[in-house]
């Protein structure tokens, strides 16, 4: 099955800088790649998604890229704020993820330094 | 339009009971998939369920059971409860499984098992 790695597990980032998070992925069937922000104490919730005939998508200040030959895809976020911190997940699934279930990475949780 | 609520929000119980879950997705979702999600090994899909019939499901125990009625509200059961199953269990709802639709997440039940 689906096999994601997510990293950092942890990353502490100056408020105003940029931050990274990247992911790789096992199954070359996979074609839909979602990245959710959860909160303390809330589910998971979307925040930009893309698919595999897409290299690239941005919302703001959110962006993630796929490189499909390479397996992997990353989430960039810029101009970083207090609210931002939270853990992100990123996820790959065959699909829209609803029958064939979203395959996650271990989270990274961002810490915004003031 | 309400999110996807989750009932109970807390429960705590012993080794060898069982538990049910509840689940009402958002008004016209008919996509349903309930995930584990523990500290150790993240996000897990358990199962999802479309038009009362479960499409897919993960890799647990039989234990662990679900089902969907016709309104399209959804439950899940964990039977001979272990201290493993102690976990944030999570309820995503999307309109339909075969279009890439976001999944939205609700808040959670979380279950303690003593």
């Amino acid at each position: 099955g689906e096999n994601v790695e997510q990293h950092p597990s942890t990353l502490s980032v100056q408020e105003g800088d940029s931050a990274v998070i990247k992911c790789t992925y096992s199954d070359s069937a996979s074609n839909y790649f979602p990245w959710y922000k959860q909160e303390l104490g809330k589910g998971p919730q979307l925040i930009i998604d893309i698919r595999s005939n897409v290299g690239e998508k941005k919302d703001q200040r959110i962006a993630v890229t796929l490189n499909k030959t390479a397996k992997h895809f990353s989430l960039h976020i810029t101009e970083t704020q207090p609210e931002d911190s939270a853990v992100y997940f990123c996820a790959a699934s065959i699909g829209g993820g609803g029958a064939d279930g979203l395959t996650f990475g271990k989270g990274t949780h961002l810490i915004i330094q003031p | 339009k309400a999110g996807v609520t989750q009932t109970p929000r807390y429960l705590i119980k012993t080794r060898g009971q069982q538990v049910t879950l509840s689940c009402s997705p958002i008004s016209g979702h008919r996509s349903v998939s309930w995930y584990q999600q523990t500290p150790g090994q993240g996000l897990q899909f358990l199962f999802e369920y479309f038009s009362e019939t479960q499409r897919n499901k993960g890799n647990f125990p039989g234990r662990f059971s679900g089902r969907q009625f016709s309104n399209s509200r959804s439950e899940m059961n964990v039977s001979t409860l272990e201290l493993g199953d102690s976990a944030l269990y999570l309820c995503a709802s999307s309109l339909d499984t075969n279009s890439y639709n976001e999944q939205f997440f609700g808040p959670g039940t979380r279950l303690t098992v003593l």
